[in-house]
């Protein structure tokens, strides 16, 4: 298996536009889970998903972020509109199960809202 | 509130010496307290972990010691070498490592000068 696979590793966007950023977990892991990642605040956890279905969405910002899930092997992360403080490193992580396993990282894509 | 506080938050160290990063948490029902190591550009991947029935846990050059009664949790790096140079994260967890409830520190950048 490829691992997570996020896309795309860079985006640069201006104030106000729509940002969607996208996630292929590993084939088989139940859960996965979008964290965020700045130098204030290190690594965040947004919302996360088992089985496709969203259980805690506690961790997301505000209402200009969502996340979907349509399917076992792709996630959305959207952010509509986007502000110059939401810049940071999104990762996308999955696992196995819930419990006594790993998470597994890709490889982050690194959001610049201008 | 930040559950899980580390230290340093950057750290450098000559080729041979040792690491010491340390890790403070405040919620008694964590039981699960891995290290993450990042690459420039990577995720986050699984290092080493321990639970608190045990004080100490050595993987190769790599040493969790665990102060249950401090609340405080440290990795040693033996013998550092450069390829030891990225982002390291403690992080803590409840209800048996739920990975849905992972607890990350902010992260120690490590620089091992060669």
């Amino acid at each position: 298996d490829a691992g997570v696979i996020q896309s795309p590793r860079h985006e640069v966007t201006e104030m106000g536009q729509e940002v969607t950023l996208r996630c292929k977990p590993i084939s088989g892991h139940d859960y996965l889970f979008w964290y965020r990642q700045t130098m204030m605040r290190g690594l965040e956890l947004l919302i996360y998903f088992n089985n496709n279905v969203p259980i805690d969405d506690s961790g997301m910002p505000e209402d200009r972020f969502s996340a979907k899930m349509p399917n076992a092997s792709f996630s959305t992360l959207k952010i509509q509109p986007s502000e110059p403080r939401d810049s940071a490193v999104y990762f996308c992580a999955s696992s196995l199960g819930p419990m006594n396993t790993e998470a597994f990282f890709g490889q982050g894509t690194r959001l610049t809202v201008v | 509130q930040q559950q899980v506080k580390q230290s340093p938050q950057s750290l450098i160290v000559q080729k041979g010496g040792i690491s010491i990063i340390n890790c403070a948490y405040e919620n008694t029902a964590f039981d699960y307290f891995p290290w993450y190591q990042q690459f420039p550009g990577k995720g986050p991947a699984l290092l080493i972990a321990i639970r608190p029935d045990v004080s100490e846990k050595k993987e190769g050059r790599f040493t969790i010691s665990f102060n249950k009664s401090a609340k405080q949790f440290s990795l040693h790096i033996m013998d550092s070498q450069p390829g030891d140079s990225a982002t390291y994260f403690c992080a803590a967890s409840k209800d048996g490592g739920a990975t849905n409830k992972l607890i990350f520190g902010t992260g120690t950048l490590l620089a091992v000068q060669p």
